[in-house]
């Protein structure tokens, strides 16, 4: 079955430190995502990457790199983790009429 | 640019009342428009999509349709039940846009047994 698989499902990092976010879909989809979540906030873009070995910056990129090795994978990383990073993060991918979700990692940084 | 607004942040409805969540959108293109909905814990999940005027989404009791002229997709739902509490999401897909697929902020919905 067609799906997003996220890892670490959860994480606790400390503040400076460095954390990397994986994801891979077996949907065979082009474009793939990375979003935060924070409660009254609604989904954010972070990057996103439409082929392999290129990202492009969404609407919050400041304090996230993007890495995108392969079609399958994409990988979010924050080299110095600050406390404001606390979140939930998704990864999706897409085309123009299919577009699934992860199911989240829950980031706390202390 | 592209982009979709949804009005309402928070709503909550007891059960058995009418829902109107209301979506507008904005796009160079011809969209394709979604409806997803997240539960507590998971990821958002698609609910439908239309992708022609006047086409009409539906599933588990919610309704959209698709309206170009009006550029709008409001979600209903006759009688809501207190499992329908969840945020959901309004979207669309445009061929044209270079980010490809544009979220609402999202509503959050809680129906009161």
């Amino acid at each position: 079955e067609a799906a997003v698989t996220q890892s670490p499902r959860s994480k606790v990092a400390v503040t400076g430190g460095k954390v990397t976010l994986s994801c891979h879909q077996t949907n065979n989809h082009d474009y793939m995502y990375w979003y935060r979540q924070d409660t009254g906030h609604g989904l954010r873009l972070i990057h996103y990457s439409y082929v392999a070995d290129s990202t492009e910056k969404g609407d919050i990129p400041d304090g996230y790199k993007a890495s995108r090795p392969s079609q399958e994978n994409f990988s979010l990383i924050l080299e110095l983790a600050s406390l404001s990073q606390t979140a939930v993060y998704f990864c999706a991918s897409g085309t123009n009429s299919d577009y699934t979700f992860g199911s989240g990692t829950r980031l706390l940084v202390i | 640019g592209d982009s979709v607004t949804q009005t309402e942040g928070q709503v909550a409805l007891s059960e058995e009342d009418f829902l109107t969540i209301h979506c507008n959108y904005s796009a160079s293109g011809y969209p394709t428009l979604f409806w997803y909905v997240q539960y507590p814990g998971e990821g958002p999940q698609l609910l439908f999509r239309a992708s022609r005027d006047k086409e009409k989404g539906s599933s588990r009791g919610f309704e959209a349709t698709y309206d170009k002229g009006t550029t709008s997709f409001h979600l209903r739902k006759a009688s809501v039940q207190e499992s329908d509490s969840a945020v959901y999401y309004c979207a669309l897909s445009d061929p044209g846009g270079y980010q490809n697929f544009y979220f609402g902020k999202g509503t959050s919905l809680t129906v009161i047994p």
